[in-house]
C-alpha cells in the first residue's frame, strides 16, 4: 500500500520569504501522480500543483514549484516570496494510476505567514 | 467555477442516531467522494463512488454508508453515531481524464457526537 509521509505538522515564516514544506511518499508502483492541495483557515481545499512521475521536469505554478526526485522519493513543495493568503494547511497527496485511483493524503503541515 | 456543497457546516447529534450527510455537486462529475479529517491524521477516505449507483469502500468504511441515486448528490450516512465518528468530513468530485486530475472539495461538515 501506499503510504505517505509530513514530517512538520507546523511551520511559519515571515511574509516574502521562501519556504520549503517537505514530504516523502512510498510506492512500488512505477507511474503514479502527486499533488499538493492547500486548505485555507474555513475555506474550501483547492489543488495548488501536480507532478507525473514520468516526467523529468519539476512542476511550477507561478510562485509554487516542487522538488521531484523519483528514484529517492522525496517531493517537497517551495512556496516563493510567500505571502500572507499562503497561511493554511497544505497536504501533500498521492494517486497511482492502476486500481482505485485514490488519493492517499499525508497528515498535513499548518504554515503561518507572519506580517 | 465547480462548485461542492455540502449541507451543513456544523452538526451535532446524540450516541446512536442516524446522520445523514449530503453533497451536492454541479459540474456534472461522475466520480465523487467522501473523506473524514482528523488532525495528525490528514485525509482518509471513507467512500467512493464512480459513477451514479456504484459505490465503493475506501479505507475506514466501517460505521458509514453512502447513496448515489442521481450523478450530483453523494450522501453519507452514519447508521448509528458513535463519538469516535465525532470529525469534519469533506465531500469532493471529480472529472476523470480533467487536465489537471483536480478533486474539488465541499467546505466540510464538522460533526460532533455526544
Amino acid at each position: 500500500a501506499q503510504t505517505v509521509t509530513q514530517s512538520q505538522p507546523e511551520m511559519s515564516v515571515q511574509e516574502a520569504e521562501t519556504v520549503t514544506l517537505s514530504c516523502t511518499y512510498d510506492t512500488s508502483e512505477s507511474n503514479y501522480y502527486l499533488f499538493w492541495y492547500k486548505q485555507p483557515p474555513s475555506r474550501q481545499m483547492i489543488l495548488v500543483i501536480r507532478q507525473e512521475a514520468y516526467k523529468q521536469q519539476n512542476a511550477t505554478e507561478n510562485r509554487f514549484s516542487v522538488n521531484f526526485q523519483k528514484a529517492a522519493k522525496p517531493f517537497s513543495l517551495k512556496i516563493s516570496d510567500s505571502q500572507l493568503g499562503d497561511t493554511a494547511m497544505y497536504f501533500c497527496a498521492f494517486k497511482g494510476i492502476q486500481g482505485a485511483q485514490k488519493l492517499v493524503f499525508g497528515q498535513g503541515t499548518r504554515l503561518t505567514i507572519n506580517p | 467555477d465547480v462548485k461542492v456543497t455540502q449541507s451543513s457546516r456544523y452538526l451535532v447529534k446524540r450516541t446512536g442516531e442516524k446522520v445523514f450527510l449530503e453533497c451536492v455537486q454541479d459540474m456534472d462529475h461522475e466520480n465523487m467522494f467522501w473523506y473524514r479529517q482528523d488532525p495528525g491524521l490528514g485525509l482518509r477516505l471513507i467512500y467512493f463512488s464512480y459513477d451514479v449507483k456504484m459505490k465503493e469502500k475506501g479505507d475506514i468504511p466501517e460505521g458509514y454508508s453512502v447513496s448515489r441515486e442521481k450523478k450530483e448528490r453523494f450522501s453519507l450516512i452514519l447508521e448509528s453515531a458513535s463519538t469516535n465518528q465525532t470529525s469534519m468530513y469533506l465531500c469532493a468530485s471529480r472529472a476523470p481524464g480533467g487536465a489537471r486530475d483536480e478533486q474539488f472539495f465541499g467546505p466540510g461538515t464538522r460533526l460532533t457526537v455526544l
